[in-house]
């Protein structure tokens, strides 16, 4: 099963406002990750969060982690339309390399 | 710095049919990868390669996948029969390191199977 899983599933907002999404997953990891894909396109990379950091940002980008509940979120501060994308979380386990992606959530930022 | 280059973009075959998927990833890249990506779903780890070895397979279908990577470049995925399952969007990533930093994916080839 996936590792990570994103809450909520779909998100609509309206330019301006923020957009937060979590992740929650259930063995300890060394690290987080986020990734954006819009629609028909390939995944790219937006943050990456170690397991002994707790915030870090990236242009409106923030994103928290807290391993004691085994969650993260992205916040995005000022959402674009061209914001518009599915945003995946992704976790790299203490016991192996492997990246393991959570099911994404969509958000739509209208104009 | 040109990114990881898939090809064919989109592929429609019937079931029992075969098909392959290409893959040449950053350069100097060591570790290269290919997920498969179900229509509303996260990508699935298929199969990992450091340089031209094999690190993780465990989520690949040998019965009917195959995948290599010789000279530890360009990579192709196989599969043979295809089933109406094997739907989806195949992404081909690379990365540095062997630890999971940073992925770099490719744009994905689309592939529905009749």
């Amino acid at each position: 099963s996936q590792q990570g899983e994103e809450d909520p599933q779909a998100l609509s907002i309206q330019e301006g406002e923020n957009a937060t999404m979590n992740c929650s997953y259930k063995t300890s990891i060394n690290n987080l990750q986020w990734y954006r894909q819009n629609s028909g396109r390939g995944l790219v990379h937006l943050i990456l969060i170690r397991s002994n950091e707790r915030e870090k940002h990236s242009g409106r980008l923030r994103v928290t982690l807290d391993t004691s509940k085994k969650s993260s979120s992205l916040l995005i501060t000022a959402s674009r339309a061209a914001d518009t994308a599915s945003y995946f979380c992704a976790t790299d386990g203490t016991s192996g390399s492997r990246l393991t992606f959570g099911e994404g959530t969509q958000l739509t930022v209208n104009p | 710095e040109a990114g990881v280059a898939q090809s064919p973009r989109y592929k429609i075959i019937e079931k029992r049919q075969s098909v392959a998927f290409w893959c040449n990833p950053i350069s100097g890249h060591a570790t290269l990868y290919w997920y498969q990506q179900i229509l509303g779903q996260g990508p699935k780890l298929l199969i990992q390669f450091q340089n031209n070895g094999v690190v993780d397979d465990s989520q690949l279908p040998k019965d009917r996948f195959s995948a290599e990577r010789l000279k530890g470049v360009d990579s192709t995925l196989k599969i043979q029969p295809a089933k109406l399952e094997d739907s989806a969007v195949y992404l081909c990533a690379s990365s540095s390191a062997q630890g999971a930093g940073e992925l770099f994916f490719g744009e994905g080839s689309r592939l529905t199977v009749l």
